[in-house]
């Protein structure tokens, strides 16, 4: 089957860096995915990682270990506006369909 | 612009009713998908498509139904079978071919269902 995990809520100061972890377990791994959603609209694409490593975008970077079943997105330079929920995603089934975690709600205090 | 429209984006339902969610996408994607989201939680995903004519259960179909005859649209209904239907609803699409696993899915505006 497919699990993964995410911390419920974090909180982080306007300016600072945040490091939100997920942990996953899922047959057949082929990728993992980042997304943002703010309260009541749809989430948006922010990262794919395939490969073990850092991906750097600007101010978000994603981070994969395989041989640990482990990502984590890392805001840097946090501004209000990054307050939302972070969702990581694994496809399965070959890729027709997504497995999310429950979502990481982030509040960025001045 | 490319993208997916739901609608409506508030839905009221009564009780013994049934409701259809629309969603449209001119993206040119081949796959949709149907998610719920209750407060706090993740997406759980209710119907997807992979081609037109051809749709299969999620983890949560019980209660709802689909139906997909066009590329461009993937409407879901909620039927009185659902006894707990409030809830926020996402579609979303993805290009398929090559390595699938590898594109991201574009989501609608999302509706939000509430029993009256």
């Amino acid at each position: 089957g497919q699990n993964i995990d995410q911390p419920t809520e974090m909180t982080a100061t306007e300016g600072a860096i945040v490091q939100i972890n997920c942990t996953y377990q899922t047959s057949g791994f082929n990728g993992l995915f980042w997304y943002q959603q703010h309260a009541g609209e749809a989430p948006t694409f922010l990262s794919y990682n395939v490969l073990d490593g850092l991906e750097e975008k600007g101010r978000f970077s994603s981070f994969l270990s395989r041989s640990k079943g482990y990502s984590y997105l890392l805001l840097k330079e946090l501004q209000m506006k990054d307050s939302a929920s972070y969702l990581c995603a694994v496809p399965w089934n070959y890729g027709q369909n997504f497995v999310f975690g429950p979502g990481t709600r982030l509040s960025v205090l001045p | 612009d490319g993208g997916i429209t739901q609608s409506p984006k508030y839905l009221f339902r009564k009780e013994g009713q049934n409701v259809t969610l629309s969603c449209e996408q001119n993206l040119n994607h081949d796959a949709m998908y149907w998610y719920r989201q209750d407060p706090g939680q993740g997406l759980r995903l209710i119907y997807y498509s992979q081609i037109v004519n051809d749709f299969q259960k999620g983890d949560i179909a019980e209660g709802y139904s689909v139906s997909r005859e066009k590329k461009e649209s993937f409407p879901l209904t909620v039927t009185s079978a659902q006894k707990n239907p409030t809830a926020f609803y996402l579609c979303a699409s993805k290009r398929e071919g090559g390595l699938a696993g590898n594109q991201p899915q574009h989501f609608g505006d999302g509706t939000r269902l509430s029993i009256l």
